[in-house]
């Protein structure tokens, strides 16, 4: 499994756009990368995936380069209710076993 | 969908007494994972199953641990007998076979051990 390094923590304020960025040097061809948050006293949740270049959904937009060894998370204009923990994992796509690392804590701040 | 479903959600127990947590997963999910998380060691991966088999349970901490899913629409967590180390949040997630859409997460169970 490959291991990602991201930052333990960052601070933001209502608005502004937020990019956590996630090392993951040792990817390898068949690995997926996925983003989860998770809020205090609640499960992961899953908010974005992608193999290669940029994904874009309705919460956030993923951006991986060509060589794939590292992804941003890009939230925009964050605001308070952003504020938790934001994991990014790497693994395959098939019945994979995700390992979690100790994610980026983010606060929103007013 | 009602999502992943654990039960309890709030377990407080005495130590040596056996704790079984369960958890129902998201129909047509054939993936099901235990997660146990505290603040020391994070968010923790204890077994996987696939189609109702288990696949990966080097991470069960110990003997005292045991999993079951005996058919695809549920699966149990016993701890036998229970210490307070084992105090947790301890997640179920689901996902489907071959999906890439990732896991869903339960509620978890939070057990506390006196």
């Amino acid at each position: 499994l490959a291991k990602t390094t991201q930052p333990i923590s960052m601070d933001s304020y209502e608005g502004q756009e937020v990019n956590i960025t996630c090392s993951h040097n040792n990817i390898a061809t068949n690995d997926y990368i996925t983003w989860y948050q998770q809020f205090p006293s609640q499960g992961p949740r899953f908010i974005i995936q992608g193999y290669k270049t940029k994904v874009t959904n309705e919460v956030a937009s993923l951006f991986i380069p060509a060589d794939r060894k590292s992804s941003t998370l890009s939230l925009p204009r964050v605001s308070l209710s952003d504020t938790a923990v934001y994991y990014c994992l790497v693994a395959e796509g098939y019945g994979q076993n995700f390992v979690f690392g100790p994610g980026t804590r983010l606060s929103v701040l007013p | 969908d009602a999502g992943v479903i654990q039960s309890p959600r709030h377990e407080v127990t005495e130590m040596g007494q056996e704790v079984t947590l369960r958890c129902k997963p998201i129909s047509g999910h054939n993936s099901l994972f235990w997660y146990r998380q505290t603040m020391m060691r994070g968010l923790e991966l204890l077994i996987y199953f696939n189609n109702n088999v288990p696949i990966d349970d080097s991470g069960m901490p110990e003997d005292r641990f045991s999993a079951k899913m005996p058919n695809a629409s549920f699966s149990t967590l016993k701890i036998q007998p229970s210490e307070p180390r084992d105090s947790a949040v301890y997640f179920c997630a689901s996902s489907p076979t071959g999906g890439t859409h990732g896991y869903t997460f339960g509620s978890g169970t939070r057990l506390t051990v006196v």
